[in-house]
């Protein structure tokens, strides 16, 4: 079936420090691939999406790369800031005439300063 | 509005008893989804609605949930008999036309409490 795997939080950086948080999926077809984030004491909003293999999505100094060959959609940014603490969703949509999401479990970030 | 909005943001029941939640979606998106979310987990899909119509429920987890949207715009969710199980916070999420592309926009949630 159609799944997302997430790496376990937390995970705890320093301001100004290098952030990967690693997304896999498991999926027939050609999905499209998303990262959503949750700040505290908000809903769930899109970061960024990639809707095909190769595609580099990017928004507030994040970007993911859609790579096919390792079915992968990791989360990165070069330098993090204190407000970047939030949990982060990666979720693939596969259905092209629903737009269900199939999230991962989440993975919190929290940035010391 | 300005974004999804869905309430009440809290409730608590007991065991048994019949809850309905609310969710009102962003004016002019035509389709409209309900998930669940337990406590350390992602949402997980519950019903799609792309108008009036319930295009997708693969996600309900038994008879005693049902969701209606019937002029196209608010959608609830119906949840019979409750047990301390169905405890987690159901969103709701819409987006202009559906599709595996478009952006969706959550609520906030409702936590439901089952005592």
């Amino acid at each position: 079936g159609n799944s997302v795997t997430q790496m376990e939080g937390p995970v705890t950086l320093s301001e100004e420090a290098f952030l990967t948080i690693n997304c896999t999926y498991t999926a027939t077809g050609y999905p499209s691939l998303f990262w959503y984030v949750q700040y505290p004491g908000e809903g769930l909003q899109l970061l960024l999406k990639a809707t095909k293999a190769d595609d580099k999505g990017s928004n507030k100094g994040f970007e993911a790369t859609y790579r096919k060959e390792t079915t992968s959609f990791h989360l990165e940014k070069g330098s993090v800031q204190v407000s970047d603490s939030a949990v982060y969703f990666c979720a693939l949509s596969r259905t092209s005439n629903t737009g269900k999401l199939i999230f991962g479990q989440g993975t919190t970030l929290q940035v010391k300063p | 509005g300005a974004g999804v909005s869905q309430t009440p943001s809290n409730k608590v029941t007991e065991k048994g008893k019949y809850v309905e939640l609310r969710c009102d979606p962003i004016s002019g998106h035509t389709a409209l989804y309900w998930y669940r979310q337990s406590l350390g987990q992602g949402p997980e899909f519950l019903i799609y609605f792309q108008g009036t119509g319930a295009a997708d429920d693969s996600g309900l987890p038994n008879d005693r949930f049902f969701a209606v949207r019937p002029e196209g715009s608010v959608s609830t969710l119906k949840i019979q008999r409750t047990e301390r199980g169905d405890s987690a916070v159901y969103l709701c999420a819409s987006s202009l036309q559906g599709g595996k592309n478009t952006e969706a926009f959550f609520g906030q949630g409702t936590r439901l409490t089952v005592v």
